[in-house]
């Protein structure tokens, strides 16, 4: 079974600053994928970054990076120069690879909230 | 090209009464996954779907609620009997191939239902 924990459950954030968002995973599966969405007021899960267990480095979508720690399960989604439009719930996801298994395991979720 | 399309976005049913969601995958998709979000909470998964299969159900409630993806048309996740505890959102996600990484799984806008 796969598990994912976000331990936080909300962020404040000063506009233009970077913000680390905490996500630990336990899963048995030994090739995986990590991966964090956006959900904003209105509701839609938008994809921001993807990030293979056995990728040798850490991925970077724009302003999003993902601080992947193999050997400590984690996969902190990085946000530099935060944004207005940056205020949304983020949630960790992980699903095995190489295997029949598809389904997105989600975790709880962290809403940021960007101050001006 | 149309993404994944949901309908209705928003539902309300008296207790006792059948939901009927609707998801049309992004063209060419024929993989289907729906899942459910609680009120503050993460994304559960529920079902995946292929054209005429269910591939793996182990997310559905054993009772009152059922999927189907047609050979033509839409994938209906139906909920009998509603009780107050199924609202929720209902999202849908589809995948091009067998092998689709997570970030293949589109996410469409979701169905807001709520049980009165």
């Amino acid at each position: 079974a796969q598990k994912i924990t976000q331990t936080q459950p909300g962020m404040f954030v000063q506009e233009k600053e970077a913000v680390t968002l905490d996500c630990t995973y336990d899963t048995s599966d030994p090739s995986y994928g990590l991966f964090w969405y956006k959900q904003p007021s209105s509701g839609e899960m938008i994809f921001l970054i993807y990030q293979g267990s056995y990728d040798q480095q850490n991925a970077t979508e724009g302003r999003y990076s993902l601080n992947f720690q193999k050997a400590r399960k984690s996969a902190n989604l990085v946000i530099s120069a935060s944004q207005l439009g940056d205020s949304a719930m983020y949630f960790c996801a992980m699903k095995p690879m190489d295997t029949g298994r598809r389904a997105l395991t989600f975790g709880s979720g962290t809403r940021l909230q960007v101050q001006p | 090209n149309a993404g994944v399309m949901q309908n209705p976005r928003h539902l309300v049913r008296r207790r006792g009464q059948e939901a009927r969601l609707r998801c049309s995958p992004m063209k060419g998709h024929s993989h289907v996954y729906w899942y459910r979000q609680l009120p503050e909470e993460g994304l559960k998964f529920m079902v995946y779907l292929q054209k005429e299969n269910i591939i793996d159900e182990s997310g559905m409630p054993k009772e009152r609620f059922s999927a189907e993806f047609p050979k033509e048309g839409p994938s209906i996740l139906r909920i009998q009997q509603v009780v107050r505890g199924d609202s929720a959102a209902y999202f849908c996600a589809s995948s091009p191939s067998p092998r689709g990484s997570g970030y293949e799984q589109y996410f469409g806008p979701g169905t807001r239902l709520t049980v009165t």
